[in-house]
């Protein structure tokens, strides 16, 4: 049964700071990742998406890692500012199913 | 685009009480679900569907209901509001399998 783990719960940071937030799986039949981010009350924004075939993503100041053999995932945050304090998740879909595990999160809170 | 769309954001229910939680998207998505979302156990599957008139169970499916009458429309059905039921509620829809998911803003339902 595919677990996901998001370690750790929260994290306080200084502005400016690059950071790692980091993601685990117990199942390596994975296809395809994604990273999300979520602010209070609100809903989940999709930030990277990874196919089980590649080995990272990019967009702007954030790049997603995956490393199956080792189940786990990172999102790298370069140049942190306090717009990025949120709830980060992963989930993970494996081959064959539609359904999407997700992680706890890790809470963000970047201080000016 | 209005993108998905949830209502109401809020209700209150009490023990034995039926309702529909409404979400639409405009984004001519194929791939529609339902999550819950409860402190400290993350996001998990109820009902998802594949396209119009084509459902299926998730994880927690017990007491929901779903119908796929349209491409744009995706409604859960609570047959008999439990305690247990407490949570928030978040539609998200999806192009494809390997597409980002896109989800609203949430439902948060209170049962007493």
């Amino acid at each position: 049964k595919q677990e996901v783990t998001q370690i750790p719960a929260a994290l306080s940071v200084p502005e400016g700071e690059n950071l790692v937030l980091n993601c685990s799986f117990t199942d390596s039949a994975i296809y395809n990742l994604q990273w999300f981010r979520q602010d209070p009350g609100k809903g989940l924004t999709s930030l990277l998406l990874i196919q089980s075939s590649q080995r990272e993503q990019t967009s702007g100041r954030l790049n997603a890692s995956l490393d199956k053999s080792s189940g786990r995932s990172t999102l790298y945050i370069a140049a942190s500012q306090p717009g990025d304090s949120a709830t980060y998740l992963c989930a993970v879909k494996n081959s064959g199913t539609y359904k999407y595990i997700f992680g706890t999160g890790t809470r963000l809170k970047v201080l000016a | 685009n209005a993108g998905v769309t949830q209502t109401p954001k809020f209700q209150v229910l009490k023990t034995g009480q039926s309702m529909t939680l409404q979400c639409a998207q405009d984004m001519n998505h194929e791939y529609m679900s339902w999550y819950r979302q409860d402190p400290g156990m993350g996001l998990r599957l109820i009902h998802y569907s594949v396209g119009a008139g084509i459902t299926d169970q998730g994880e927690v499916p017990n007491g929901y209901n779903v119908s796929r009458s349209t491409t744009e429309d995706f409604p859960l059905r609570l047959l008999s509001a439990a305690p247990s039921q407490t949570s928030v509620y978040f539609c998200a829809s999806s192009y494809s399998e390997d597409s980002p998911l896109h989800f609203g803003n949430g439902t948060r339902l209170t049962v007493t």
